[in-house]
């Protein structure tokens, strides 16, 4: 199968530090990933898309600069929160395509929990 | 902008009772929709992805339906099981944007024993 792996699975830290979350696919290789922000009870929202040796594309009302998306290789991309606050805590989820095909589905990985206290 | 919209928001029925868990959404231009099952504090597990295309779709006791006319898809659960017990998400996929899911918020399931 496809498996997509998240690091850490929770984190706490301190207001104003920066937190980076790791998302990769361990059996194949995926050109693009996409980072979710999920709050309690919400729906999923997409943040951003992540091509591999590109820049990341952001949705409109997330800022660029706070969440920095590095797409480093085919089988790993970073979300850094950075200069996080407590309005940054949520459940960050990432997913990868396996293929490129609009019959392909996304692979989530198990989402990472971030508490800014 | 796509709305999708899950009815209801929580659903408890005891065991092997059927579920039907509801899906609209508002822009019928969409390239896919899928259903997604997710456990508490975990990621999304695919269950159904169902072409614009297509009518439906089907895996073991689970049916979904798809009319885009109508902006409605529907999730039937065959004879539920407590194991059955999460939250299940609808999405759309854009015309243009494939990759870009829309999320409704979920419906919560609770299969008694």
């Amino acid at each position: 199968g496809a498996v997509v792996s998240q690091h850490p699975s929770w984190v706490i830290c301190k207001s104003g530090t920066s937190v980076k979350i790791e998302c990769r696919s361990l059996d194949f290789q995926a050109t693009t990933m996409f980072w979710y922000r999920q709050f309690p009870k919400q729906s999923l929202m997409l943040m951003a898309t992540s091509n591999e040796g590109s820049k990341a594309t952001y949705e409109q009302g997330v800022e660029k600069d706070k969440f920095l998306i590095n797409h480093a290789s085919l089988t790993l991309s970073t979300l850094t929160v950075t200069s996080a606050h407590p309005e940054d805590s949520s459940f960050y989820i990432c997913s990868a395509f396996k293929g490129g095909s609009s019959t392909d589905t996304q692979y989530f990985g198990p989402g990472t929990r971030l508490t800014v206290l | 902008k796509q709305e999708v919209t899950q009815i209801p928001a929580a659903l408890s029925v005891p065991e092997g009772e059927n579920l039907v868990l509801n899906c609209s959404f508002t822009d019928s231009a969409i390239y896919n929709l899928q259903w997604f099952r997710q456990d508490p504090g975990k990621g999304l597990t695919s269950l159904l992805l169902i072409q614009s295309s297509q009518r439906e779709q089907t895996s073991g006791r689970l049916n979904a339906s798809l009319d885009k006319s109508s902006g409605r898809s529907t999730l039937y659960i065959a004879a539920s099981q407590p194991g059955d017990s999460a939250t299940y998400l609808c999405a759309t996929s854009p015309g243009v944007s494939w990759g870009k899911l829309q999320f409704g918020a979920g419906t919560q399931v609770v299969v008694t024993p």
